[in-house]
């Protein structure tokens, strides 16, 4: 059974740092894409950050880039987001997630996030 | 960057009706579509990607097309389990943003 279990999350004053972590277990960890989407209390969800499988390729929001850092360990089976300089905004559920891939035609590749966590909280405030 | 945009933001229709969603993309994204469904107080599920490629176990009332910059996320008969909010994400490219949502209740 696939399962994504997010930690970290916390009380944090603006311009704190945190580091949240997603244990992976269930699957090849080493063979999937992975993301982090948020979801601000009461709001839509917000695309944050994703890493490639091997963790050489990294992408972020423009709302997060030069502040938050993904990273992975696939010895750990674990996904991190390292988050710096917190504002009031930052504030919401870190969802983790899969990113699976149905089906490629060509060099063209189709799929989405297929497994999520159940996220953790990230309050900013001082 | 991007931008997906989802109409209506809201809607509410009775138990049977058709009900059609729509998103646009302020650039062509060719078929890079996923629609998820988010349930109250519930992670959110994959329902569809490709833009018309049904994610396995999804009911087949669910249907997608679209491609380009417009898209279309259709119920065939409103159930009401399908009381959910319904999300667009591009998923090509460094940044694979969500519309803002479009939340479906019952009449």
């Amino acid at each position: 059974e696939v399962q994504l279990v997010e930690s970290g999350g916390a009380l944090v004053q603006p311009g704190g740092s945190l580091r949240l972590s997603c244990a992976a277990s269930g699957f090849t960890f080493s063979s999937y894409a992975m993301h982090w989407v948020r979801q601000a209390p009461g709001k839509g969800l917000e695309y944050v950050s994703a890493i490639s499988s091997n963790g050489g390729s990294t992408y972020y929001a423009n709302s997060v880039k030069g502040r938050f850092t993904i990273s992975r360990d696939n010895s750990k089976n674990t996904l991190y987001l390292q988050m710096g300089g917190l504002r009031a905004e930052d504030m919401a559920v870190y969802y983790c997630a899969r990113h699976w891939v149905g089906h490629c035609s060509g060099t063209s590749c189709y799929g989405g996030l297929d497994f999520w966590g159940q996220g953790t909280l990230v309050t900013v405030s001082s | 960057d991007i931008q997906m945009t989802q109409s209506p933001s809201s809607l509410s229709a009775s138990v049977g009706d058709r009900v059609t969603i729509t998103c646009r993309a302020s650039q062509g994204i060719g078929n890079y579509l996923v629609w998820y469904q988010q349930k109250p107080g519930k992670v959110p599920k994959l329902l569809m990607y490709a833009a018309s490629t049904l994610q396995s176990g999804v009911p087949s009332r669910f249907s997608g097309s679209g491609s380009g910059t417009d898209f279309t996320l259709t119920i065939s008969s409103l159930q009401p389990e399908d009381v959910a909010t319904y999300y667009c994400q591009k998923s090509n490219g460094a940044s694979w943003t969500f519309g803002q949502g479009t939340k479906v209740e019952i009449k």
